[in-house]
């Protein structure tokens, strides 16, 4: 099973700074399956990225996605009043799927 | 647009087994991965495990000796099955659709499942 561990726990931010999310793999992934989610209080995860640094259909652009091997990273470059909310990332690169814990981006 | 629904009873006694279907409309059940994914109360998501349109399956390994998932493609649905409940499976229950390899590009609203006597 490849565990996912996310990095920080909670990220304190005001609006218009940047956010830099890690997700880290217990072991090296390909790019293709690697995915961030967003979810905010009280309602399903959303696709943001998949395949690492592709964004999902009407995500907008000040979320980017990268990394490689066993480290990937999500950004928001500028911090809008509804980014802060829980982020997740998800492998599925094996056949048992995983979620990294989740990371926290407050005001 | 491709919607899922979840359906099932919110409140299962321990011990007992839950029975949950995701209607999927708008759409094919075939070709896709359909997965259950579960979020105890304050908790992260648990990966709970896959089925595949033409009938294959993944499970959580913490899980696999308590459940089945299974797909009827003739009503556009599909379930899970988890068995020997304990207040530890009291959580959210999502269904998602796993698109581009199986990144989960449409969910279900939720459905809150309580454990309890």
């Amino acid at each position: 099973e490849i565990v996912l561990t996310q990095s920080p726990g909670t990220l304190s931010l005001s609006p218009g700074e940047r956010a830099t999310l890690s997700c880290r793999a217990s072991q090296s992934l390909s790019s293709s399956f690697l995915a961030w989610y967003q979810q905010r209080p009280g309602q399903a995860p959303r696709l943001l990225i998949y395949a690492t640094s592709t964004r999902a259909t009407g995500i907008p652009d000040r979320f980017s996605g990268s990394g490689s091997g066993t480290d990937f990273t999500l950004t928001i470059s500028r911090l809008e009043p509804e980014d802060f909310a829980v982020y997740y990332c998800h492998q599925f690169g094996s056949s048992v799927r995983t979620f990294g814990q989740g990371t926290k981006v407050e005001i | 647009q491709v919607q899922l629904q979840e359906s099932g009873p919110g409140l299962v006694k321990p011990s007992e087994t839950l029975s949950l279907t995701c209607t999927v409309s708008g759409g094919s059940i075939s070709s896709y991965f359909w997965t259950w994914i579960r979020q105890p109360p304050g908790k992260g998501l648990e990966w709970i495990g896959y089925i595949y349109y033409t009938g294959s399956t993944s499970y959580n390994p913490s899980l696999k000796s308590r459940l089945t998932i299974s797909v009827d493609t003739s009503k556009n649905q599909f379930s899970l099955k988890l068995s020997s409940l304990t207040a530890a499976d009291t959580a959210v229950y999502y269904c998602a659709r796993g698109n581009y390899g199986d990144a989960f590009d449409i969910w279900g609203q939720g459905t809150m499942v309580t454990v309890s006597s």
